[in-house]
């Protein structure tokens, strides 16, 4: 069945710093969702990407989509301790009543100040 | 403040135990859903309910039983679990099941088996 990746699993930057996560999938998928966990928290919905190669941002953080559809990034420029938190990517799997949402492992990222 | 309720929030219980989780949400949505986060493992779907019938079953033990009395108010009884039913427990609900719905979580269930 449909798997999504994602890398790396962990992530430590010095607050200032870039951060990247990336998501894979091994099919083609109608969309992907992007949500965060802050650390004792819950999954929070941040973006969802539709089209082919879309690229959405949010401030300092850059959503792309794969032209193929098969994968997708979350960039974040200039880290900040806010920033701290797991981030997941989601895809849809399945259609109509099977339809389910599958999340990656998720990337946590810790921000040293 | 995310429309998703769920209490408690933490629960300690015994393997001989009989306790229930409860999910609430005021968002007018038509699809709930529970799912189990364990250290790190993938947030895994359990159940999925659309309009108070249940939709998705994904092989979960018959120790953990759903009830859906209406659409805004979830459960999840609990019996008989082990050790290693000790998660994070999250609902969460979206205007329907379908392409490009997003999910809008509660702040879930520590829950603790001893």
């Amino acid at each position: 069945g449909q798997q999504v990746m994602q890398i790396p699993q962990y992530q430590h930057v010095q607050e200032g710093e870039d951060f990247t996560t990336y998501c894979n999938s091994s099919t083609t998928l109608s969309n992907i969702q992007w949500y965060k966990q802050r650390p004792g928290g819950h999954p929070v919905f941040l973006i969802q990407l539709v089209k082919s190669g879309e690229v959405k941002k949010q401030k300092r953080l850059t959503f792309q989509f794969g032209e193929a559809k098969k994968n997708s990034s979350l960039h974040i420029t200039a880290t900040q301790t806010t920033d701290v938190g797991t981030y997941f990517c989601a895809g849809p799997r399945g259609g109509g009543s099977n339809y389910k949402l599958t999340f990656g492992k998720g990337t946590l990222l810790t921000v040293n100040p | 403040e995310t429309g998703v309720t769920q209490t408690p929030r933490h629960l300690v219980m015994g393997m001989t135990n009989k306790k229930s989780l409860k999910c609430e949400q005021h968002l007018g949505h038509n699809a709930m859903y529970w799912y189990k986060q364990s250290a790190k493992k993938p947030l895994e779907l359990m159940f999925v309910y659309s309009l108070e019938e249940r939709v998705e079953n994904n092989s979960v033990p018959s120790r953990f039983s759903p009830e859906c009395p209406n659409s805004s108010h979830l459960f999840l009884h609990l019996h008989t679990l082990q050790p290693e039913d000790s998660a994070l427990y999250l609902c969460a609900s979206s205007q329907d099941i379908g392409t490009g719905v997003r999910a809008f979580f509660g702040q879930g269930t520590r829950l603790t088996v001893v």
